[in-house]
């Protein structure tokens, strides 16, 4: 079964960091694009990141360009999100989301909620 | 705001039809092909149709997409209690170089 599990995610301080992990099990992570996509109750969703499945091709929103770094590491297959200087329109759930030759985000993980808040 | 329109709610008796629209523009819609996505009470999003008007394996005929000039629509035929959900578009943008979501349109089986 395809599983995408989200860690990483609590409450931090506007300007703070904090780092997003995304595990992948059940098909061959080195052979995926991936995504990083957020949701919050205001802006709904939003494409936030990509990277290739060599990380050769890396993708970023303007919202988001300059504060946070997407990676992945194949052998571990894993994928990260780290987030910088951070804001507090930056609170949301943040999703990991595989590509597929078919179709973009399919499937999604759980979830992993970001606070950011004094 | 989001870059696609949805209107924020529908709602039907089960059995019914329902549809909902998703309006984008040139740089997205009018140019890509249209994704939609399921996201049931306190889940993830999934994947409902992609390619406009095709279903992934395992998605009821039920659903049905389709896409003429920059907007799409959503279809659920004989509506059934566990397709409450809120239903997001979504498509390319070539202007944004990105994928752009609709603010989604939350389905009420009354």
């Amino acid at each position: 079964e395809v599983q995408l599990v989200e860690s990483g995610g609590g409450l931090v301080q506007p300007g703070g960091s904090l780092r997003l992990s995304c595990a992948a099990s059940g098909f061959t992570f080195s052979n995926y694009n991936m995504n990083w996509v957020r949701q919050t109750p205001g802006k709904g969703l939003e494409w936030i990141s990509y990277i290739g499945s060599g990380s050769a091709t890396i993708n970023y929103a303007d919202s988001v360009k300059g504060r946070f770094t997407i990676s992945r590491d194949n052998a571990n297959n894993s994928l990260y999100l780290q987030m910088t200087s951070l804001r507090v329109e930056d609170t949301a759930v943040y999703y990991c989301a595989r590509d597929t030759t078919l179709s973009w985000f399919d499937p999604w993980g759980q979830g992993t909620l970001v606070t950011v808040s004094s | 705001q989001s870059v696609l329109t949805q209107p924020p709610s529908a709602s039907g008796t089960p059995g019914q039809r329902v549809t909902m629209s998703c309006s984008g523009s040139s740089s997205n819609i009018g140019r890509n092909t249209v994704n939609w996505f399921q996201q049931l009470p306190g889940t993830a999003p999934k994947l409902l149709i992609y390619g406009n008007n095709r279903r992934p394996s395992g998605v009821p005929d039920r659903f049905s997409g389709s896409k003429s000039g920059a907007s799409a629509s959503l279809a659920i035929s004989g509506l059934q209690s566990e397709d409450e959900a809120d239903y997001y578009c979504a498509a390319w943008d070539d202007s944004l170089n990105g994928p752009v979501f609709g603010g989604g349109t939350k389905v009420t089986v009354l």
